[in-house]
């Protein structure tokens, strides 16, 4: 039963460039959320696709965009690339229930480290 | 005033105590609570859920909640050096129709020494 993957593991960029990360579920899962975690810091919630729209944000600049496609995969989109955001970006996976509160668990994958030079 | 808030540690128990950790969330619309292990470069693993005041019992990982005091704890009986790790708290909703995000706590960092 593969879990969440996520590529690439690590990531090098600097200032004004910009990064798209990858995300596949967890067998079964429908929806995909996506975290921002700093050095010593738990993780931020950045926005949350199910159903191939974005759901939920947190709050992040627009320089953060998302995509899921039909297959349930993800993709986050970060342009203009800023020093602060250097972290390890989170993946995480669960099953929803269409219109019903879900509490199902979020699974991580293991992460893509960006840094910013 | 953070949302969800834990100790920062580290919290130090000797191999085979009880370690406590603690979690307070500020958000009463807050539905479900979860408790997730990082280890250090590691990306957060789920040990425990809970939905309802009261206990819960997995092997050595009790979570409590006290939607009351609004609360959550975890205790993890007999603890061992691999059970050293940051432990994070996260808290879910308020559900938005469509949505629910987790919140985390910046974590607690355990350290089982021998």
């Amino acid at each position: 039963d593969a879990g969440v993957t996520q590529s690439p593991t690590h990531l090098i960029k600097t200032r004004g460039q910009q990064v798209t990360l990858r995300c596949s579920p967890k067998s079964g899962h429908d929806t995909v959320s996506w975290y921002q975690q700093a050095l010593g810091q738990g993780p931020q919630f950045i926005f949350q696709y199910y159903e191939e729209e974005e759901r939920q944000r947190g709050n992040f600049p627009d320089r953060f965009s998302g995509h899921q496609f039909p297959n349930y995969s993800s993709e986050l989109n970060v342009n203009a690339l800023l020093l602060g955001d250097s972290a390890l970006y989170l993946c995480a996976s669960s099953l929803s229930r269409q219109g019903i509160y879900s509490n199902q668990p979020q699974h991580f994958g293991d992460g893509t480290r960006l840094s910013i030079l | 005033q953070k949302e969800v808030e834990q100790n920062s540690g580290p919290l130090s128990v000797p191999e085979g105590a009880i370690a406590s950790l603690n979690c307070t969330y500020s958000d009463r619309g807050s539905q479900s609570f979860f408790w997730y292990r990082q280890y250090s470069g590691k990306s957060p693993e789920l040990i425990m859920f809970i939905y309802s005041n009261g206990d819960k019992e997995d092997g050595r990982f009790t979570a409590q909640l006290n939607k009351a005091s609004q609360y959550v704890s975890l205790l993890i009986r007999d603890s061992q050096p691999s059970d050293s790790a940051t432990y994070l708290c996260a808290a879910q909703g308020p559900w938005t129709g469509t949505a629910s995000k987790l919140t985390f706590g910046t974590g607690t960092r355990l350290q089982v020494t021998l």
